[in-house]
């Protein structure tokens, strides 16, 4: 079982709507990451943290995306006006310090966004 | 841009059969490669990583990595039905900070 948690599983907005997705990170785990998993299985990375500061992000969510992963509290990912386009599985993951790139990667099962 | 591409689409060998699969990158910098398994609605899961070039055996699992031929594979001995999954690869560069995957392969086994 996933020691990764993501919530909700499920969510439906409508264009225009805000999103928002938690994640708590396997303990102990510092490295954060936000993937998101489109129909055809393309894995497009998002952002990544370790600890609460921002690794690495992707164009696409300096716009309409925003992440946060404050201590003591679940990670957090919002799309701000959601667009269909943005329909997809956003999966969560951790992995040891030291090892953002190089290192097992621990899933959760992810939050399924439809936007109609 | 590391391009990361799997072959074949999909799949589907008789229990018991040896499965193969294959991924290809596009940047020789890279460093960091790993196969993850994914069973449907569940979250992918990591089965094995290697750095460098040869074979790591696990079980029945073995990973091969041959950089110079941008290439590595999974080869899946005795398969079962229970290792019908989607099969994602991915890789990562010395100066990157992030696993790519490709788009995966769906591996059906039949009784």
């Amino acid at each position: 079982n996933s020691k990764v948690i993501q919530t909700p599983r499920y969510l439906v907005k409508g264009q225009g709507q805000k999103a928002k997705m938690r994640c708590i990170p396997e303990k102990g785990h510092p490295v954060v990451f936000w993937y998101q998993q489109n129909k055809n299985n393309e894995f497009k990375f998002l952002i990544n943290f370790q600890n609460q500061e921002v690794l690495q992000q992707i164009d696409m969510t300096e716009k309409r995306f925003s992440a946060e992963c404050p201590s003591n509290s679940p990670c957090s990912l919002e799309i701000q006006s959601s667009e269909a386009g943005d329909s997809a599985l956003y999966l969560c993951a951790s992995s040891l310090p030291g090892h953002s790139n190089t290192g097992q990667l621990y899933f959760g099962e992810g939050s399924k966004l439809t936007v109609l | 841009q590391q391009k990361v591409q799997q072959s074949p689409e999909s799949l589907i060998v008789p229990e018991g059969a040896m499965t193969s699969l294959n991924c290809t990158f596009s940047d020789s910098a890279s460093q960091y490669f790993a196969w993850y398994r994914q069973h449907s609605g569940k979250a992918p899961k990591a089965l094995m990583s290697i750095f460098s070039n040869g074979e790591k055996e696990e079980g029945r699992f073995t990973i091969h990595l041959n950089k110079a031929s941008l290439h590595f594979s999974l080869h899946i001995r005795d398969s079962q039905p229970s290792d019908s999954a989607l099969y994602l690869c991915a890789v990562s560069m010395w100066s990157g900070t992030y696993q790519r995957f490709g788009t995966g392969t769906k591996l059906q086994v039949v009784p």
